[in-house]
């Protein structure tokens, strides 16, 4: 079975741009959630899609912002970009059914820097 | 804001010998617990889930959970260098969206 999927792997930008990010999740899953992962914060939590329906949402700002496809598959944008935005990007795969009991699969990231 | 706690480390152990690491959880409602590792520039693998009180064993690794202390371990017997990583504690909210909030983890150095 293919693992999660995620492109770009490594991204450069300038402040005030924008920028879309994908993830294909594993054959069968549902959800993906969206992770923003920095040294100094470490993992946090962006949103949850599940059947192209925003389930679950973080403290994050406006300017980020995600969709899902009929498929699962789901992008996240962001939008007017801060230096702070630099990080790694993690998409995680799931049934999306199973609740407390939810395993999420991640994928091997997209690092974003902001210059 | 529920809280996951882990000690940053790092914790550093030589070959052979066991390595505990320790997370609390302030959810009180909290029932699942998983344990991810990380390896530097790579994405969490999960490792161990836990759902009940007591200890669960896989190879090489013991994840131990206690409820009513709040707070959930994990211990690699027979360490080796290429154990060497982020372990990082994530815990499920309770409540209804179950999204796990994770610690920040703690980086373990086996040493040769």
């Amino acid at each position: 079975k293919a693992g999660v999927t995620q492109t770009p792997r490594y991204l450069i930008k300038t402040r005030g741009q924008q920028v879309t990010l994908s993830c294909s999740p594993i054959s069968g899953h549902r959800s993906v959630s969206w992770y923003q992962q920095t040294p100094g914060q470490g993992l946090q939590f962006l949103f949850e899609y599940f059947s192209e329906t925003q389930r679950n949402k973080g403290n994050f700002p406006g300017r980020f912002s995600g969709r899902q496809f009929s498929n699962s598959r789901s992008e996240m944008n962001v939008s007017t970009l801060e230096l702070g935005d630099s990080a790694l990007y993690l998409c995680a795969s799931s049934l999306g059914t199973s609740g407390r009991q939810e395993t999420q699969y991640f994928g091997p990231g997209t690092r974003l820097l902001v210059l | 804001q529920k809280e996951v706690e882990q000690n940053s480390g790092p914790l550093s152990v030589p070959e052979g010998a066991i390595a505990s690491l320790n997370c609390t959880y302030s959810d009180r409602g909290s029932q699942s617990f998983f344990w991810y590792r990380q390896y530097s520039g790579k994405s969490p693998e999960l490792i161990m889930f836990i759902y009940s009180n007591g200890d669960k064993e896989d190879g090489r690794f013991t994840a131990q959970l206690n409820k009513a202390s709040q707070y959930v371990s994990l211990l690699i017997r027979d360490s080796q260098p290429s154990d060497s990583a982020t372990y990082l504690c994530a815990v499920p909210t309770s409540g209804g969206s179950y999204i796990p909030t994770f610690g920040r983890g703690t980086s373990l150095i086996v040493h040769p």
